[in-house]
Formats: C-alpha cells, sequence, structure tokens
C-alpha cells in the first residue's frame, strides 16, 4: 500500500514552454502532498506544501507564479513550470501524506530537461 | 531551528563488511527521524524510522540505526553490506508541527567487490 505516482517521469522542453507535472497517491487519500526538487548530487529541497482544496504554501525564495501548484482532490496534484528556462532542470519528486498520520511517501520522481 | 547533518558525503566500503553511516541532529523537542534511500534517477524509499518508541530502530534490507539523545545522534548501520546497498541515503527530521521533513545533505554509499 501507500503508491505515490508521478507522470510524466521524464519530459524534455523548449525554453518558454510550460510544463505540468502529475503527483497522484494511489491507494490512499492526501490531504497533503510536498513538492521538492533535487539538483545532481544534491539533497532534497522542499519547494512548496500543497493542500487540498487550498492554496500551496511556498518555501522562502521559490516564486509561486513560476511554480504553480494545484491540489484539487485528495489524490492528486499537479506542479507546473511555466515560462520554463535551462536552470528550471532538474529532478522533480512529490511526497503524499495519508489522512491517518504523517509519514510521507515519495513518488519516483521526474526529470525535466529545458533546451 | 531544526538541522540535519549528514557528517560524510561519502562512504565506501567492501562488500560483506559493516555499512556505517553518519547523522547527528538538532532539535530542542524529541524528533522523529527517518533514513531513506535513493538509488539513480528513483524517488525516495523509507529504510526505517524512529517517533520516540524504541531507541534502537529495525527496517528494511537488514539496515537499523540507534536514537542517541545524549549524542544528538541517529546513525545509520548494516553488518554486512551487499553490492546492491550502492546508493544515496538521506537522514531527515520532522519540523515540529508543520509536517515538513528536514533532509540531511546525503551520504553516497559505494560498495566494492
Amino acid at each position: 500500500g501507500a503508491v505515490v505516482s508521478q507522470h510524466p517521469s521524464w519530459v524534455i522542453c523548449k525554453s518558454g514552454t510550460s510544463v505540468k507535472i502529475e503527483c497522484r497517491s494511489l491507494d490512499f487519500q492526501a490531504t497533503t502532498m510536498f513538492w521538492y526538487r533535487q539538483f545532481p548530487k544534491q539533497s532534497l529541497m522542499l519547494m512548496a506544501t500543497s493542500n487540498e482544496g487550498s492554496k500551496a504554501t511556498y518555501e522562502q525564495g521559490v516564486e509561486k507564479d513560476k511554480f504553480l501548484i494545484n491540489h484539487a482532490s485528495l489524490t492528486l496534484s499537479t506542479l507546473t513550470v511555466t515560462s520554463a528556462h535551462p536552470e528550471d532542470s532538474s529532478f522533480y519528486i512529490c511526497s503524499a501524506c495519508s489522512l491517518r498520520g504523517g509519514e510521507q511517501y515519495f513518488g519516483p520522481g521526474t526529470r525535466l530537461t529545458v533546451t | 531551528a531544526q538541522s540535519v547533518t549528514q557528517l560524510d558525503s561519502h562512504v565506501s566500503v567492501s562488500e560483506g563488511t559493516p555499512v556505517l553511516l553518519r547523522c547527528n541532529y538538532s532539535s530542542s523537542y524529541s524528533p522523529s527521524l527517518f533514513w531513506y534511500v535513493q538509488h539513480p534517477n528513483k524517488g525516495l524509499q523509507l529504510l526505517l524510522k524512529y517517533t520516540s518508541a524504541a531507541t534502537l530502530v529495525k527496517g528494511i534490507n537488514g539496515f537499523e540505526a540507534e536514537f542517541k539523545k545524549s549524542e544528538t545522534s541517529f546513525h545509520l548501520t548494516k553488518p554486512s553490506a551487499h553490492m546492491s546497498d550502492a546508493a544515496e541515503y538521506f537522514c531527515a527530521a520532522l519540523s515540529g508541527g508543520y509536517n515538513k521533513l528536514i533532509f540531511g545533505a546525503g551520504t553516497r554509499l559505494a560498495v566494492h567487490p
């Protein structure tokens, strides 16, 4: 149980375009989902916390207009990278918390490359 | 503020020898602590967690960790390394009432034949 999926697993896009990444909890309901960014050989950096039905809370230094987060249901959160630039190339990982407790279950990640 | 420090960025061991990955935390209260493993281009897999129960925590794949409050440590150990253990390992602490995970910088474990 407690499976989190991400789609797509990898994406290549041109500079200036927007990319949407989906995070789904497959077998549980998640009131809270988290979005992380990971640069090569570095740790995970929390970008934002997404609560179902409300606006996401962004960490300091993360541009909310560039990284749009929507958490419209208890099983789906989306991260849209708007007007992507090469410096946005990174590994994006989501995690989800079940209703019953605080443990986070991680998705497999999405590799974004902006050319 | 909470912080997590992984003392070694790289650890290299021979197959069959013990593994020790070190983690120290700073917190004004008893934290919840986690160890995760990440294989290349994959998400994180939970190895084990400490949540104020037994101080010696057993996890998957033969890993265990001991919470030592006096040393503010939560080191990860395994008696005998396997080639498949080669990966990146992250120690993390749960941040107070915000349910946020604070990650250490990670330790890359290499296992040699």
